[in-house]
């Protein structure tokens, strides 16, 4: 079993649709979540890191529940600058970022 | 804003030559990784590198990588005799503190051995 597993994707979504990626990790003893974008042969670059209490930022909203170890990104409002990759990412303590394979985002005008 | 500088871009090689991909981190950073990614697959971890030494590797880092961090400044990633599945790109990242610290990469250098 994959450590972090993503939806597969491509979405494809019309300019203002909303849309949410979900995120499933195995290993209980993972610590840090975060979700990472990735542009077209570009490096990954942090989006926002998710919190059990869920966090917000602006038309971007993370949910983490450590019990079912699932992780959830959902973009509200989506323009045509938010397609790209869409990375799961966890961190446990001693260890390293591990990546899923990401889901790919295509908003269309 | 501060970023990680790697280079070469790009670099064309032949298999079973040795290559040395650079990268300067972030000035007060104090952990550093690569990672690579092959077209089309996951970002994969590859090593991390914390108080001038190897703080874990993957299966992937075999006897044909290193790592050094020379000056104080750069961090490289040697690979001593390039096979054809090394073709990828490689991100170099470093971070300030781990745990829920998200990590700053490189734009990469693309590794294509022919």
């Amino acid at each position: 079993r994959k450590e972090v597993e993503q939806d597969p994707g491509p979405f494809n979504v019309p300019e203002g649709a909303t849309v949410a990626f979900n995120c499933t990790y195995s290993n209980s003893a993972s610590q840090s979540f975060f979700w990472y974008r990735q542009d077209c042969r570009k490096e990954p670059k942090l989006l926002m890191s998710v919190y059990s209490s869920g966090n917000e930022d602006g038309r971007f909203t993370a949910q983490l529940n450590r019990a079912s170890q699932y992780i959830s990104l959902l973009i509200r409002d989506s323009k045509l600058s938010d397609s790209a990759t869409y990375l799961c990412v966890v961190w446990r303590q001693g260890g390293k970022l591990i990546f899923g394979q990401g889901t790919e985002l295509s908003v269309k005008p | 804003e501060p970023e990680v500088t790697q280079t070469p871009s790009h670099q064309v090689t032949q298999m079973g030559q040795e290559v040395i991909l650079r990268c300067v981190p972030i000035s007060n950073h104090l952990y550093f990784y690569w990672y690579r990614q092959i077209l089309g697959q996951k970002v994969e971890f590859l090593v991390s590198f914390y108080n001038n030494e190897i703080s874990e590797k993957s299966e992937i880092f075999d006897d044909q990588f290193s790592v050094e961090r020379p000056d104080g400044s750069n961090f490289t990633l040697k690979i001593r005799s390039t096979k054809l599945e090394d073709s990828a790109m490689y991100f170099c990242a470093s971070t300030v503190r781990t745990g829920d610290y998200g990590y700053t990469f490189g734009s990469g250098t693309r590794l294509t051995v022919v």
